[in-house]
């Protein structure tokens, strides 16, 4: 089945500057990769998704990039602000999956004012 | 406004007590899942149903049960013989569960039980 690893586990950074979380997945077959924003005591909300059509994908401070041959992709937060603190999940999908996802680790990002 | 209901927020259980967690869906999605998160790890697939009165099992189903009787309700009952049950669980659902990747997942807020 799928695997999907995140890295880092922890990320602090400074108020205005750049995050990056980066994702690997296992199953080449996999064509849907969504991030999610998780805050504390909540349930997990999707902030932005990329499909294997496509190499990058960006709405206003966040980005997502996608290299299906190396089979990683990655979140980039940039002008972080205080209320991007939160813990964010990357996910995998593969066609023929009921399961729909298969969801990294998790990484708690930071963001000191 | 639809969504999905969880709970209670909070549980306690004592050892050896069999105990139900509710998830309700207003969105009118066919999938439902139930996952568990434990502190600084991922969400890891309990039970999963595709349609009413059907349903699977995750990766880590041993000593949870479920039932989807109504397309809307898909309760988690976590019995005595699972054995460290305290964590936060969270019940999702998409719009089809026919076999298509990339349908969005929704959550709901979550429930955390705790073993006394």
């Amino acid at each position: 089945g799928e695997n999907v690893e995140q890295h880092p586990s922890t990320l602090s950074v400074q108020e205005g500057d750049s995050a990056v979380i980066k994702c690997t997945y296992s199953d080449s077959a996999s064509n849907y990769f969504p991030w999610y924003k998780q805050e504390l005591g909540k349930g997990p909300q999707l902030i932005i998704d990329i499909r294997s059509n496509v190499g990058e994908k960006k709405d206003q401070r966040i980005a997502v990039t996608l290299n299906k041959t190396a089979k990683h992709f990655s979140l980039h937060i940039t002008e972080t602000q205080p209320e991007d603190s939160a813990v964010y999940f990357c996910a995998a999908s593969s066609p023929g999956s009921a399961r729909q996802l298969t969801f990294g680790s998790g990484t708690q990002l930071t963001v000191l004012p | 406004d639809g969504g999905i209901t969880q709970s209670p927020k909070y549980l306690f259980r004592k050892e050896g007590q069999n105990v139900t967690l509710s998830c309700e869906q207003n969105l009118n999605h066919d999938a439902m899942y139930w996952y568990r998160q434990d502190p600084g790890q991922g969400l890891r697939l309990i039970y999963y149903s595709q349609i009413v009165n059907d349903f699977q099992k995750g990766d880590i189903a041993e000593g949870y049960s479920v039932s989807r009787e109504k397309k809307e309700s898909f309760p988690l009952t976590v019995t005595s013989a699972q054995k460290n049950p305290t964590a936060f669980y969270l019940c999702a659902s998409t719009v089809t569960g026919v076999i298509v990747s990339g349908n969005t997942i929704y959550f709901g807020e979550g429930s955390w039980l705790t073993v006394v």
